[in-house]
């Protein structure tokens, strides 16, 4: 199972980029990422996943080197209502995929 | 959009009385998952199902919880007795298949006193 290392907490300010970089050494072939974010009281919930390269959707892109040992979440132009706690799993890619979580990134954003 | 409904949303009980957490997946998702998290931890999975069948337990503590569901669809989960350490977010989740993304409830917030 590919353990995942991410910056404990980040501050950033409103309109700004934040990227946040996650490592995978030990990422299997078939496996790939994918990340989640969770306000208090709530549930995580879905952000992005991908494989390899760039995926981009309305909220977010990832970004996944050629060697895929590592990932970059990029948040464009954050807002005070980004501020959450980011989780970067790694997905199994055979057989029954249990998603453990990490402590995750507490990203700050702040006016 | 469709959601998983999680109740009771807050419970408070005293060490070692029982309680029991529901949760009702999206219609239609055959895995359903049981996580608990702590004040400041990341969520750890308990048990994953499989339609009616546990896949993955290994992390229940197997001497006071338990968990089921029976029909594959709605599913419950027991801690009886409760210790004081079982103070936490109780999470569900589902998805459609094993490596689709989850979605989780709002989950269940528990103080044993």
């Amino acid at each position: 199972l590919a353990k995942t290392t991410q910056p404990i907490s980040m501050d950033s300010y409103e309109g700004q980029e934040v990227n946040i970089t996650c490592s995978h050494n030990n990422i299997a072939t078939n496996d790939y990422i994918t990340w989640y974010q969770q306000f208090p009281s709530q549930g995580p919930r879905f952000i992005i996943q991908g494989y390899k390269t760039k995926v981009t959707n309305e909220v977010a892109s990832l970004f996944i080197p050629a060697d895929r040992k590592s990932s970059t979440l990029s948040l464009p132009r954050v807002s005070l209502s980004d501020t959450a706690v980011y989780y970067c799993l790694v997905v199994l890619g055979s057989g029954y995929s249990t998603l453990t979580f990490g402590k995750g990134t507490m990203l700050l954003v702040s006016p | 959009e469709a959601e998983v409904a999680q109740s009771p949303r807050y419970k408070i009980t005293e060490k070692s009385q029982a309680v029991a957490f529901w949760c009702d997946p999206i219609s239609g998702h055959a895995t359903l998952y049981w996580y608990r998290q702590i004040l400041g931890q990341g969520p750890e999975l308990l048990v994953q199902f499989q339609d009616e069948s546990v896949v993955d337990d290994s992390q229940l503590p197997k001497d006071r919880f338990s968990a089921e569901r029976l029909k594959g669809v709605d599913s419950t989960l027991k801690i009886q007795p409760a210790e004081l350490g079982d103070s936490a977010m109780y999470l569900c989740a589902s998805s459609s298949e094993g490596r689709s993304p989850l979605h989780f409830g709002n989950g269940t917030r528990l103080t044993v006193t």
